[in-house]
């Protein structure tokens, strides 16, 4: 099956340094969703890509849909104690019943005030 | 986006009982989707519900142990069958609203521990 490759695993961070993290697979994907996860709770979704090569803002996060659709990756600008959490990546592609999404990894964030 | 709740939030079960776990949503939604989130791990999707069809199954997960309804357009349920200590996991519904059905949002989850 397809696998989504998530790097890093695990941050810790000073607060107010800058986040990237990246996923990649060997599929091709038709959008790429970045994630948030906080404890006890489901995931949130940050952003959407839905273009080869799209750059896309929302706040202090960045991410980017990769040229070849195989890659992606977020960035986290000026971090805040809040940020903390698990970052997902995910892929959608087309399954039997319709869209399907495969997962990364996930990286989890700590950031020290 | 919808907005989705689920119930229970948690429950502790014994070995061999069932629980059937329920997805509200507020706003009809023709795609929805359950996964499982084992400990510390990524989310994987068990099935994919959408109304007016039988439940497409990934590989790994059969009916008969994740039996599901999709009676209408805003509710479905997941019943997790003669459960055992691996079946303790979160159990997440999403759904997929709007047109182009690419973003999915998520339930806050269910939390499952089988004793």
């Amino acid at each position: 099956g397809q696998q989504l490759n998530q790097s890093p695993q695990s941050m810790f961070i000073q607060e107010g340094e800058d986040v990237s993290m990246n996923c990649t697979s060997s599929s091709i994907f038709n959008t790429w969703l970045w994630y948030k996860q906080e404890p006890g709770e489901g995931p949130v979704l940050l952003i959407a890509l839905y273009k080869a090569g799209e750059l896309t803002s929302n706040g202090r996060l960045t991410a980017q849909f990769g040229i070849t659709r195989k890659d992606s990756f977020l960035n986290i600008s000026a971090s805040i104690p809040s940020d903390v959490g698990i970052y997902f990546c995910a892929g959608l592609s087309n399954n039997n019943a319709g869209n399907m999404l495969t997962f990364g990894g996930g990286t989890r964030l700590m950031v020290k005030p | 986006s919808a907005v989705i709740s689920q119930k229970p939030s948690r429950d502790i079960c014994q070995r061999g009982t069932s629980l059937t776990i329920q997805c509200q949503v507020d706003s009809q939604v023709t795609m929805m989707f359950w996964y499982r989130q084992q400990p510390g791990q990524s989310l994987t999707l068990i099935a994919t519900a959408n109304q007016g069809s039988e439940a497409t199954y990934e590989s790994g997960f059969v009916i008969d142990k994740f039996p599901i309804s999709r009676p209408n357009l805003t509710f479905s349920t997941l019943t997790v069958s003669n459960m055992s200590p691996e079946d303790s996991s979160i159990y997440l519904c999403s759904v997929a609203p709007g047109t182009s059905y690419n973003e999915q949002f998520f339930g806050p989850g269910t939390r499952l521990t089988v004793l």
